[in-house]
């Protein structure tokens, strides 16, 4: 059984930084590619941000670019989404997502997500 | 940017068809997917790839895809099926992925 879990939210003052994880298990971790997707607080859904399965292609929403960081450990079956320079509208329940693409290909379809862990960014 | 448009709201009776329609400039050459999230729970993948369907979802749900406009039907809605819907594509460099704004169904 596919399983994705999110953890390291919590409250961060403006301009703060913060890391997530996500722990997955279940399925060949090397093989896919994920994704980070964010919920703003009764919100629709934001993509945030790709990595492929061995990180040598790495897309980012516009939003972020530049402040956030996704990153990978294959031997640990884990990704990350270090989180710089936070804004209060980065506010938003944070989902990690696996993706359709394996082998280094990122399809853009994320198909099993983790229940999410809530980044909260105010003084 | 590039941007998906979704109908807010979409409202039928139990038993009708439901069709919850996404249109973007680049989806004549970008697979759409649908996603199901219901109050206080973590998206559900229902269609793929605009028309493939995962395992475990019902049959009543379908989908389609005609030049800028990808569409997910309900055969036959049911109470159970009330919940928001987000469709999904990237845009035509394929660096980004974009998400419609939302639909909500309501079965009553």
């Amino acid at each position: 059984e596919v399983q994705l879990v999110e953890s390291g939210g919590g409250l961060v003052k403006p301009g703060g930084s913060l890391r997530l994880s996500c722990a997955a298990s279940g399925f060949t971790f090397s093989s896919y590619s994920m994704n980070w997707v964010r919920q703003a607080p009764g919100k629709g859904l934001e993509w945030v941000s790709s990595i492929s399965s061995s990180s040598r292609y790495i897309y980012y929403a516009d939003s972020v670019e530049g402040r956030f960081t996704i990153s990978r450990d294959n031997a640990k079956n884990s990704m990350y989404l270090r989180m710089n320079s936070l804004r209060a509208e980065d506010t938003a329940v944070y989902y990690c997502a696996r993706d359709l693409g394996v082998r280094d290909v990122v399809v853009m379809g994320p198909d099993y997500w983790g229940q999410g862990t809530l980044v909260t960014v105010s003084s | 940017s590039y941007e998906l448009t979704q109908p807010p709201s979409v409202s039928v009776s139990p038993g009708q068809t439901a069709r919850i329609t996404c249109s973007g400039d680049a989806l004549p050459k970008k697979y759409t997917y649908w996603y199901q999230q219901k109050s206080g729970q973590a998206p559900v993948l229902v269609i793929y790839e605009d028309s493939k369907r995962p395992s475990g979802i019902p049959e009543r749900f379908s989908g389609s895809s005609s030049g800028t406009m990808a569409t997910l039907t309900i055969s036959g809605a049911q109470v159970e099926d009330e919940a928001d819907y987000y469709c999904f594509s990237a845009d035509s460099s394929g660096d980004h992925g974009v998400f419609g704004g939302g639909t909500k169904l309501t079965v009553l």
